[in-house]
């Protein structure tokens, strides 16, 4: 069974820093893509994030470049996400997602999208 | 930048057939993918690659491509499908969402 499980979420001051985690199973992790999504409050989904299965790419929305940075562990079968300068806005619950498509060992396509349960975090002082 | 564009609403009846638009450039070149949240609950994928539908998912949901709009299609829909409809895609270095439908059945 794919489980997907963030942590680290919580109250937490405008400007502090805080470190996001999400534990993987079910599914062979160092080989597929993950992203953080967020949906604030009330509003839709928004992406944050990407990192490739390796490691090495990885890409950000406008809105949170140079402030989150994405990194996983493929040892541990662990991604995070590490905010910085954390505003008001950035409250929301934080989902790790593997979104993607892929190629089986027969050429065949298919797509996978697994999702965790999300985190809440809250930026208030 | 790419934006994909979804109306804030729709409202049916149940048994009747629910089109839930999305558009954006991106999607001339690129497949799109369906999610539903309900509320409290992770999105589930309900179609991907424009028309695919995954495993378990119930055969009144459809999708469809033409240009730079996507559709997917609930035919008789039930009450059980009242949610939010995200449509997805990816372009350049960037994954996008729609602002997302709210499905009302009743």
């Amino acid at each position: 069974e794919v489980q997907l499980v963030e942590s680290g979420g919580g109250l937490i001051q405008p400007g502090a820093s805080l470190r996001l985690s999400c534990a993987a199973s079910g599914f062979p992790f160092s080989t597929y893509s993950m992203n953080w999504v967020r949906q604030a409050p009330g509003k839709g989904l928004e992406w944050l994030s990407y990192i490739s299965g390796n490691g090495s790419t990885t890409y950000y929305a406008d809105s949170v470049k140079g402030r989150f940075t994405i990194s996983r562990d493929n040892a541990k079968n662990s991604l995070s996400l590490l905010m910085n300068s954390l505003r008001d806005e950035d409250t929301a619950v934080y989902y790790c997602a593997s979104l993607g498509d892929y190629y089986d060992s027969s050429g065949d396509y298919y797509y996978v999208a697994y999702w965790g349960q999300g985190t809440l975090v809250t930026v208030s002082s | 930048s790419y934006e994909l564009t979804q109306p804030s609403s729709v409202s049916v009846s149940p048994g009747q057939t629910a089109r839930l638009t999305c558009s954006g450039d991106v999607l001339a070149k690129k497949y799109a993918r369906w999610f539903q949240q309900k509320p409290g609950q992770a999105p589930i994928l309900v179609i991907f690659k424009d028309s695919e539908r995954p495993s378990g998912i119930p055969e009144r949901f459809s999708g469809s491509s033409s240009g730079t709009t996507v559709t997917l299609t609930i035919s008789g829909a039930q009450v059980e499908d009242e949610a939010d409809y995200y449509c997805y895609s990816a372009a350049d270095n960037n994954l996008l969402f729609g602002g997302g439908t709210r499905l009302t059945v009743l």
